[in-house]
């Protein structure tokens, strides 16, 4: 079974600094998807960034980076600028390509509060 | 207009009832999952329907029946409440298998039950 782990329970940052999220997952798939979800106090969940683990170019949405290693079996975030509303538990999650055995869910890891301080 | 909706987004019950959370996507998704929070914020999946059809029961208790009578809905049944029930209950939904795309998620369920 995948698993999926955040060692980091909470961080927290400057505004306008950088952070980065740790994440490492174990699976013996070749081909699977990572992501990151954000969950801020509203309790909704936010999908942040996806990486496809067949493309080796990191994924970026903004001011959202990610640093994937295939081989390491990491999957980092980073936020940079980051602002009051970054503020939420993040979530690693991965998820299973056709033929898996994690096909059709995503395992998530244990979570990590990050507070942004003005 | 909302995405994924589910209701009711609290639920405050005692030991042994039966509770229904319902959860409606009009995105027109072809697949539905229920996830459960724990009081330590760790999600687990509980089901997922492809197309109606169960395709993942995650070791879940008997007491939690999904139904979903069409594609849009995925409502979770839960008989003879105990505390240990008490979670936050999302529901989301995705077009295709989980991974290859991107999923939405409802505003969750907070069930007490006490």
């Amino acid at each position: 079974a995948q698993t999926v782990t955040q060692s980091q329970p909470e961080m927290s940052v400057q505004e306008a600094e950088t952070v980065t999220l740790s994440c490492t997952y174990d699976t013996s798939e070749n081909n699977y998807y990572l992501f990151w979800y954000k969950q801020p106090p509203s309790r909704q969940m936010i999908l942040v960034i996806r990486q496809e683990a067949y493309k080796q170019q990191n994924a970026t949405e903004n001011r959202f980076s990610v640093n994937f290693q295939k081989a390491a079996k990491s999957f980092s975030l980073k936020i940079s600028d980051s602002q009051l509303g970054d503020t939420a538990m993040y979530f690693c999650a991965f998820g299973g390509d056709a033929g898996g055995t994690s096909y059709g869910k995503l395992t998530f890891g244990q979570g990590t509060i990050l507070t942004v301080h003005p | 207009d909302t995405a994924v909706s589910q209701t009711p987004k609290y639920l405050v019950t005692q030991m042994g009832n039966d509770k229904s959370i319902k959860c409606e996507q009009n995105l027109g998704h072809d697949t539905m999952y229920w996830y459960k929070q724990d009081s330590k914020k760790f999600l687990k999946i509980m089901f997922s329907y492809n197309n109606k059809e169960l395709i993942i029961n995650e070791t879940v208790p008997n007491r939690f029946s999904p139904k979903s009578p069409d594609k849009a809905h995925l409502n979770l049944h839960i008989n003879s409440l105990e505390l240990g029930d008490s979670a936050v209950y999302f529901c989301a939904s995705s077009h295709g298998i989980w991974g290859s795309t991107e999923a939405f998620f409802g505003q969750g369920t907070r069930l007490t039950v006490v």
